[in-house]
């Protein structure tokens, strides 16, 4: 049983572009979050969401990101014209429903050069 | 505000000792908490959880303690091992499951 599959490991960006992250949940989950973390910091809450709907995205800056959860595929969190300051661990979790613990995948480096 | 805080950054303990790594949190309605371990380059590994009908809640090598009264929260590794070398975070699940999660407490295993 495939734990939460996170890719790509390492995302190297200029400044400018689109950054495109997918995350895969555990197989029965339906609920996917997204979290960001600093270097040497605690991980953030971004975004909440279930099939094609977004529940909870009050972390999530209020320009240039986006989450979805589309009924096929992966979730995705897409960052557009990213910025240094996107440079995190971008972490995805998943879990069979709101009241269970989350199991996170491994992230996804992120490098705004 | 919400928020939940580990009292100390970094702890050093030999081989074989017993770890004890504190949590505070802040809002008293939080009825679910989380320990997750997190190695250098890894997501979070969920250690232990406990709901706030408990006090205490036993695990294999690891115990978690709530003291609701204080809203304080513990993780207890017994016979550490330099495997247990990590950064432990406690996190507060709030409503729809989002966690809230603390700094992180580095620990370091002395052989």
């Amino acid at each position: 049983n495939a734990g939460v599959m996170q890719n790509p490991r390492h995302l190297v960006r200029r400044r400018g572009q689109e950054a495109r992250l997918r995350c895969s949940p555990m197989k029965g989950h339906s609920h996917v979050y997204w979290y960001r973390q600093l270097p040497e910091e605690g991980l953030k809450f971004m975004v909440y969401l279930q099939k094609e709907n977004i529940i909870d995205e009050s972390g999530m800056p209020k320009e240039r990101f986006s989450a979805e959860f589309p009924k096929e595929g992966p979730s995705i969190l897409r960052i557009q014209q990213v910025v240094r300051g996107d440079s995190a661990a971008y972490f995805c979790a998943s879990s069979p429903s709101s009241g269970w613990s989350a199991f996170f995948g491994q992230g996804t480096r992120l490098t705004v050069v | 505000g919400e928020s939940v805080g580990l009292h100390l950054p970094t702890l050093s303990v030999q081989e074989g000792d017993n770890s004890i790594i504190n949590c505070a949190y802040s809002n008293s309605a939080s009825d679910y908490f989380i320990w997750y371990k997190q190695e250098s380059g890894k997501g979070p590994q969920f250690i232990i959880d406990i709901r706030s009908n408990m006090d205490k809640r036993q695990g294999q090598r690891v115990t978690v303690l709530l003291n609701k009264t204080v809203k304080h929260l513990s993780l207890q590794i017994a016979a550490t091992q330099p495997g247990d070398s990590a950064v432990y975070f406690c996190a507060e699940s709030k409503e729809g499951g989002k966690l809230i999660f603390g700094q992180g407490t580095e620990l370091s295993v002395k052989p």
